[in-house]
């Protein structure tokens, strides 16, 4: 059974750059057509799709984000990151990190991590 | 950018039917997947390509499209089935996913 598990400082200061890993077990990151994704969900709010890397590093990002995010990937680890720059409190939500079982041009999001609160406040 | 367009809120007494809608532009051509979100927790898949139940989803919960719109279908709801509902899918460059804006399920 596959696991994704995020972690990162759960404060962030404005202007700065959120930095979170998700550490993934059960499985390889590197095997398989799997794209590896971030989501967000601000309190009380619905979900966003941040963006998605596959094994072979080719990404996709939210077009509203696209000028800040960078998700890279360490098939070393096992993990994959996001990077975010420049937030502010709108950044403020709750970060899932999850795995997209992807064929024939249909991909849906099947295993998910816990989630990790991220507040961004000076 | 692109966008799917869900009811905010669907109610329905237990052993009703339950219809969430979400429409998009692109849904003709692309896939509708369904989560459901309970409070707390992480989404869980409950329908994926447009009617197909993973395992372990209960039958009672179905999906169709057509058009530029998806359904998911709850028969007989039951009111542990009270939770948010997001549908999921891509625009027509398949590069750029997308997710409802959550429709909230009361049963009671």
């Amino acid at each position: 059974q596959v696991q994704l598990q995020e972690s990162g400082p759960g404060l962030v200061k404005p202007s700065q750059t959120l930095s979170l890993t998700c550490t993934v077990s059960g499985g390889s990151i590197s095997i398989g057509s799997y794209y590896w994704s971030w989501i967000r969900q601000p309190a009380g709010k619905g979900l966003e799709w941040i963006g998605r890397i596959y094994t072979s590093g080719s990404s996709n990002y939210n077009p509203s984000l696209k000028s800040r995010v960078t998700i890279s990937i360490d098939t070393s680890k096992n993990q994959f990151s996001l990077n975010l720059s420049s937030v502010t409190a709108a950044d403020t939500a709750v970060y899932y990190c999850a795995r997209e079982w992807c064929s024939g041009g249909s991909c849906y999001l099947v295993y998910w991590g816990r989630g990790a609160l991220i507040t961004v406040s000076s | 950018s692109y966008e799917l367009t869900q009811p905010p809120s669907v109610s329905v007494s237990p052993g009703q039917t339950a219809r969430i809608t979400c429409s998009g532009d692109a849904l003709p051509k692309k896939y509708a997947h369904w989560y459901q979100q309970k409070s707390g927790q992480a989404p869980l898949l409950v329908i994926y390509e447009d009617s197909k139940r993973p395992s372990g989803i209960p039958e009672r919960f179905s999906g169709s499209s057509s058009g530029t719109m998806a359904t998911l279908t709850i028969s007989g709801g039951q009111v542990e089935d009270e939770a948010d509902y997001y549908c999921y899918s891509t625009d027509s460059s398949g590069n750029h996913w997308v997710f409802g804006g959550g429709t909230k399920l009361t049963v009671l």
